[in-house]
């Protein structure tokens, strides 16, 4: 079953512009939630995460939102820049360890 | 420099010839977990380590084995390789398991091809 399921697939944004990825999960037990970024070629990297006593996380110009009641979490680009352009990942944490990926957003930001 | 690498970087071999990819990290972290990504399905966990000696099943561990004798190590093997394996293969370690902003860090993949 899809625990985690993550939107858009795929954004296209304008430099300056605002990029939007949601996540909707299922598992009320995770204790944790990260958003890692990929470029090509690399492994995933924790760009910003955000612990479900805390509603709202800034860092730069990346800000998660957390509702922990309609279990949604999304991640917010300010101010997009041509080096954003990367496949993002929503990645809610169990206690074991395990992070549940979703299937991943790219997002493509043009000059 | 702190890190997780793994070897080899690519892969290509047949079907059922067992083969190893290994994973080693610097970090003195007690938890290891292997992933496999597949196009639209984002990351799968296959296995995953606690600690030394440690070890259990994740989403995806058919046809996949590991073992964990050092706390640096946790190598992946496929005993009989099949087509349905090839993939886009990440490593992970964090200190412990839980905990807030106890951040996996991942390594660079190994992009295996079962042919």
């Amino acid at each position: 079953q899809q625990q985690v399921k993550q939107s858009p697939q795929s954004l296209i944004v304008q430099k300056g512009g605002i990029s939007i990825i949601n996540c909707a999960y299922e598992n009320t037990a995770f204790d944790y939630f990260p958003w890692y970024q990929q470029f090509p070629g690399k492994g995933p990297a924790l760009l910003i995460a955000i612990r479900p006593d805390v509603s709202e996380k800034k860092e730069g110009r990346f800000t998660i939102s957390f509702n922990k009641s309609a279990k949604q979490f999304s991640l917010h680009i300010m101010d997009s820049q041509p080096g954003d352009s990367a496949t993002y990942f929503c990645a809610p944490r169990d206690s074991w360890g395990k992070l549940q990926f979703g299937a991943g957003t790219q997002v493509v930001v043009t000059p | 420099e702190a890190q997780v690498t793994q070897n080899p970087r690519y892969l290509i071999t047949v079907t059922g010839k067992k083969l190893t990819v290994t994973c080693s990290q610097n970090m003195n972290h007690e938890y290891m977990s292997w992933y496999r990504q597949d196009p639209g399905l984002g990351l799968r966990q296959i296995y995953y380590s606690m600690n030394v000696e440690v070890t259990d099943k994740g989403d995806v561990p058919e046809g996949y084995k590991v073992s964990r004798k050092e706390k640096r190590n946790f190598p992946l093997i496929l005993e009989s390789p099949s087509p349905n394996q090839t993939s886009l293969y990440f490593c992970a370690s964090s200190i412990r398991a839980s905990g807030s902003y106890n951040e996996q860090f991942f390594g660079p993949g190994t992009r295996l091809t079962v042919l």
